[in-house]
């Protein structure tokens, strides 16, 4: 199983709906949580990081489940602009790993 | 503020040859990372400085990549001999703080094309 595993979709969802997709992780002594975003042929921006207690942001909210080891990102009234590539990054025994990315595009 | 620096952004080379790039990151910030990023993955870390020390270097295929950061500031990261399996994106990112994990910026990246 790898460490961090995330559906690459392609995620089509219209303009206005709410998505939501997920990252596991095999590590459950992974502490830090992070989604970043990816514009095609552009580099990774941090997008919010992940708490124990969740957190939200405008539109997107992040949650971690320790007990089912994964973490998730919900998308509200998604907009053109939110299609891109959405990355996981986490700690794993000290190393840091991404996630190979889940690809969302949002159609008018 | 400046953004983290990278150079060339584009280098074709043929297989064998050696290849370096430059990264300069954001004023003040401690730890460096490079990253090799394959079309359709997620970023490999490479090897993560904190300050002029290297924090990890597990994954760094050492007999062809090397990788330094002798002032504490910017930093080189170098393929000899490149093989066509090293053709990807290889990012320079930094974060402020040293000792936990934090906001990553990253640069613009090298695309590399080994032929």
């Amino acid at each position: 199983r790898k460490e961090v595993e995330q559906d690459p979709g392609p995620f089509n969802v219209p303009e206005g709906a709410t998505v939501a997709f997920n990252c596991t992780y095999s590590n459950s002594a992974s502490q830090s949580f992070f989604w970043y975003r990816q514009d095609c042929r552009k580099e990774p921006k941090l997008l919010m990081s992940v708490y124990s207690s969740g957190n939200e942001d405008g539109r997107f909210t992040a949650q971690l489940n320790r007990a089912s080891q994964y973490i998730s990102l919900l998308i509200r009234d998604s907009k053109l602009s939110d299609s891109a590539t959405y990355l996981c990054l986490m700690d794993s025994n000290y190393q840091l790993i991404w996630g190979a990315g889940t690809k969302l595009i949002i159609k008018p | 503020e400046a953004g983290v620096a990278q150079s060339p952004r584009y280098k074709i080379i043929e297989k064998r040859q050696s290849v370096a790039f430059w990264c300069n990151p954001i004023s003040g910030h401690a730890t460096l990372y490079w990253y090799q990023q394959i079309l359709g993955q997620g970023p490999k870390l490479l090897i993560q400085f904190q300050n002029n020390g290297v924090v990890d270097d597990s994954q760094l295929p050492k007999d062809r990549f090397s990788a330094e950061r002798l002032k504490g500031v910017d930093s080189t990261l170098k393929i000899q001999p490149a093989k066509l399996e090293d053709s990807a994106v290889y990012l320079c990112a930094s974060s402020l703080e040293a000792g936990v994990v934090s906001e990553q910026y990253f640069g613009p990246g090298t695309r590399l094309t080994v032929t």
